[in-house]
């Protein structure tokens, strides 16, 4: 199992601005994963950060509005930028084990205004 | 692209009934997990199921994993309030891919 620290677990921002999230684990991991989820629904997956090399985007989702970082083994942070209030979602970070389970931090609940 | 669907989207019951959450996919699945997830916290892994078939329990939840390993099913006994939450099927590997979601309300 991981432990996984998210902060911030939630925010208000402005449009127009930016917000990063960070995402800490306890022990080191090849690949952590970043989602956005609506309250009560499933999760869409925004992007795969690995340690020294680019993050890998999913359809929809673009490195200029979601730039990732992942300086770490243990580390890596998701930048929302530019915000609007199509932005407000749950994000959350995880990462899997050799078995593909997967543990998640307790989220950033964003509310852009 | 594989595919998890999850049914019912919404299940509003009373504390003490019984209750089946199902996941199904037209893929073959090489194991099929089962999250728990409460407001203001990230889904929580309750078990995962590998073999085609199995059945597997946590207290008053059984898992069960379809002979062609393609879909999965939740059962709850004697539902209480604390099993309030979202309840997600997963699977696919690497890169997992989740239901849409089942909430669950219990009502004591």
């Amino acid at each position: 199992s991981a432990v996984i620290s998210q902060k911030p677990s939630r925010d208000i921002c402005q449009r127009g601005t930016s917000l990063t999230i960070q995402c800490q684990v306890d022990s080191q991991v090849t690949m952590m994963f970043w989602y956005r989820q609506q309250p009560g629904q499933s999760l869409t997956l925004i992007a795969t950060a690995n340690q020294g090399s680019e993050a890998t985007y999913e359809s929809g989702f673009v490195i200029d509005k979601f730039p990732i970082s992942r300086p770490n083994l243990t580390f890596s942070t998701l930048t929302v930028s530019n915000m609007s209030p199509e932005d407000s979602s749950i994000y959350l970070c995880s990462v899997e084990d050799e078995g593909f389970e997967a543990f998640f931090g307790q989220g950033t609940r964003l509310t852009v205004v | 692209t594989q595919l998890l669907e999850q049914s019912p989207q919404f299940l509003s019951i009373q504390e003490g009934e019984n209750l089946t959450v199902y996941c199904n996919s037209s893929s073959v699945f090489s194991s099929l997990q089962w999250y728990r997830q409460e407001p203001g916290e990230g889904p929580v892994l309750l078990v995962t199921v590998v073999t085609g078939g199995e059945v597997k329990k946590l207290k008053r939840l059984t898992f069960q994993f379809g002979d062609a390993r393609k879909d999965s099913s939740l059962h709850i006994t004697a539902a209480q309030p604390g099993d309030t939450g979202l309840y997600l099927c997963a699977g696919g590997g690497n890169k997992l891919v989740f239901g849409a979601g089942t909430i669950l309300r219990v009502k004591s």
